[in-house]
């Protein structure tokens, strides 16, 4: 199976602007969960999708809102960005089981100047 | 809410054993995870706990507490490439969503 993947990789916005950031999970995996990792407040989770419905949510402000399509792709988007918002931004892909392992894709890396 | 405390940095000798402990304090707790992070990478499932004892995989192995709010990671026969930071992460309820420790970066020494 291939791996989850996030697009685009990169991407360098300013402080204002907003961002839209994709991710394909693995295939079958109908939850689809963001994160964002900075050096400063390490792994924090954003929102979880399960078959096209926000299941958890954390403790981000308004700005941050994603939503999940019939085939099981999310997107993510930060509204009015903030100089704080540059992060690398991880989405994982699984399925609610006794093992409850989660698949992370590579990232999207933001910047925001 | 949920928090989770690792120690922040580890070094060990090749071929040593290793501890990495993590407490936690949670409203809600399902299980606990652990997860390997290379420089540069995405976080990989290592293990997951959701009763008491241990679990091994390989070289690897994680042990749940649940009275005690308390799990440990458990690397053996360490080599240089296990160099990388470990997470330890919370699950609170039955959806997938992760209250992760802040990490615990292993340096593995020749």
């Amino acid at each position: 199976k291939a791996g989850v993947t996030q697009t685009p990789r990169y991407l360098i916005k300013t402080r204002g602007q907003q961002v839209t950031l994709s991710c394909s999970p693995i295939s079958g995996h109908r939850s689809v969960s963001w994160y964002q990792q900075t050096p400063g407040q390490g792994l924090q989770f954003l929102f979880e999708y399960f078959s096209e419905t926000q299941r958890n949510k954390g403790n981000f402000p308004g700005r941050f809102s994603g939503r999940q399509f019939s085939n099981s792709r999310s997107e993510m988007n930060v509204s009015t960005l903030e100089l704080g918002d540059s992060a690398l931004y991880l989405c994982a892909s699984g399925e609610v089981g006794t093992h409850n392992e989660q698949f992370f894709g590579p990232g999207t890396r933001l910047t925001v100047l | 809410g949920q928090s989770l405390e690792q120690p922040s940095e580890v070094t060990a000798v090749e071929g040593a054993i290793v501890q990495i402990n993590c407490t936690y304090q949670t409203s809600g707790f399902y299980g606990l995870s652990w997860y390997q992070q290379h420089d540069g990478g995405a976080p990989t499932f290592l293990s997951y706990n959701a009763l008491d004892g241990l679990e091994e995989t390989g070289r690897f192995s994680s042990f749940l507490s649940r009275s005690d709010s308390y799990g440990y990671l458990l690397l053996q026969e360490l080599q240089m490439k296990d160099s990388a930071s470990y997470f330890c992460a919370a699950r609170g309820n039955a959806g997938n969503m992760l209250t992760f420790g802040g990490g615990t970066r292993l340096m593995v020494k020749p």
